[in-house]
């Protein structure tokens, strides 16, 4: 069946570094993919999505391109802030299938 | 407008009880998922509605637990004869319709500790 590996965390990092997570997937033909994020003490929020290869999603300075050759969506920010301090869910869903597929989560501690 | 909200915040329930937890979806949305999110699992998803049919009920870990949803809104999460591994945080979300093209949108979950 699909599913989604994140690299484990937690992840600390000092404000303004560049952050990555990875993601990668396991799923038969061609899945959207999906960044949620998680903030203290709110539900899941929607950060970014791509709905098929080589196209990129964005959002608050955040960016994933969907990479079918290595099966791939990794999260990047070229500077992370104090208040990006979250828990990231990657996540893919087919389109007719409805639900999504969740990763672990990594946890990121961004100090200042 | 008002967002997905789900009652209660938390619940505590003796082992061997019945839970109910409710959810209810942002107006004129068709589409429901209930998701459950535990330290040893992660966010699994449980069950999908369109309209108050559940085409897809594939992730309810056993018979003890059930859900509906009347009136294409409102839906209620059951769990009968509470476990302790069923202490976890229920996550409801709700989308425009169920083809995948339209983003979920989560509630703020329910706690549920099972004594």
């Amino acid at each position: 069946g699909d599913s989604v590996t994140q690299m484990e965390g937690p992840v600390t990092l000092s404000e303004e570094a560049f952050l990555t997570i990875n993601c990668t997937y396991t799923a038969t033909g061609y899945p959207s993919l999906f960044w949620y994020v998680q903030y203290p003490g709110e539900g899941l929020q929607l950060l970014l999505k791509a709905t098929k290869a080589d196209d990129k999603g964005s959002n608050k300075g955040f960016e994933a391109t969907y990479r079918k050759e290595t099966t791939s969506f990794h999260l990047e920010k070229g500077s992370v802030q104090v208040s990006d301090s979250a828990v990231y869910f990657c996540a893919l869903s087919h389109q007719g299938a409805q639900k999504l597929v969740f990763g672990q989560g990594t946890r990121l501690t961004i100090n200042p | 407008g008002a967002g997905v909200s789900q009652s209660p915040s938390n619940k505590v329930t003796e082992k061997g009880k019945d839970v109910e937890l409710r959810c209810d979806p942002i107006s004129g949305h068709t589409a429901l998922y209930w998701y459950r999110q535990s330290l040893g699992q992660g966010l699994e998803f449980l069950i999908y509605f369109q309209g108050n049919s559940a085409p897809d009920k594939s992730g309810l870990p056993s018979d003890r637990f059930s859900a509906e949803r009347t009136g294409g809104s409102v839906s209620t999460l059951t769990i009968q004869r509470t476990q302790q591994e069923d202490s976890a945080v229920y996550l409801c979300a709700s989308s425009f319709d169920g083809t995948g093209v339209y983003e979920q949108y989560f509630g703020p979950g329910t706690r549920l500790t099972v004594t």
